[in-house]
């Protein structure tokens, strides 16, 4: 079990390009999250994903995009990237089921835009 | 969901009982008290969970007061390894996670 995986692991940009993070998990969990990490703050939800085909608006979603293409895997797009969007992005699942509803973290990815 | 109060750091012998605590004075009924750690810029780690008895398994202990206003996370022989952002967070049933600042352990040889 690779639990949740995400790619690319690093990634500069510059302002104004866009990109897509990638987020897989294998847990067959029902629901996934992307979070952001300032430094020195807590994780702030951006888009999360109850169940597959549903997607819903978290703390900060202005500026990103996401796609849950399936079961296993959830992406996050950012159209047009600014340096307030440098920061460490977590993917997170949870299998949401009736006694289970903690989350799983994937390792982040770093993201500098310049 | 309801607010939670945690020390910025704190400080521990190595092999000793971390004991984290956590105010979460406005609490409601069905709100659970979780705990997640995060290590080194890595992904948080779940820890444990509670509604009113206290909690115990293979990471931590975890008590909650009667008035489940407060609680407490207890790592009974830290190690190096357990230095980490500790994180807090009360939350209703299915409902989202919110993390604040947590408390930075710091465990010490």
């Amino acid at each position: 079990n690779a639990g949740v995986t995400q790619t690319p692991k690093f990634q500069v940009l510059k302002t104004g390009q866009s990109m897509t993070l990638q987020c897989a998990q294998d847990m067959n969990h029902n629901s996934m999250y992307w979070y952001r990490q300032d430094p020195g703050m807590g994780l702030r939800l951006i888009y999360y994903s109850a169940s597959e085909g549903t997607t819903d608006k978290g703390e900060v979603p202005n500026g990103y995009n996401v796609s849950r293409l399936n079961k296993r895997e959830f992406s996050l797009r950012l159209e047009s990237a600014a340096p307030s969007q440098t920061s460490v992005y977590f993917c997170a699942s949870s299998p949401r089921t009736a006694n289970n509803y903690e989350q799983y973290f994937g390792p982040g990815t770093r993201l500098t835009v310049t | 969901d309801a607010k939670t109060t945690q020390p910025p750091s704190m400080d521990c012998a190595e092999g000793r009982a971390a004991n984290l605590p956590c105010n979460h004075s406005t609490i409601s009924g069905n709100e659970y008290v979780y705990w997640y750690r995060q290590i080194h810029s890595q992904g948080p780690q779940y820890i444990i969970h509670g509604l009113k008895n206290n909690e115990t398994n293979e990471m931590a202990s975890l008590i909650i007061t009667e008035d489940r206003k407060s609680s407490t996370l207890i790592l009974p022989h830290a190690t190096l390894r357990d230095t980490a952002v500790y994180y807090c967070i009360v939350r209703e049933y299915g409902n989202k996670l919110v993390f604040g600042a947590g408390t930075i352990l710091r465990v010490k040889s």
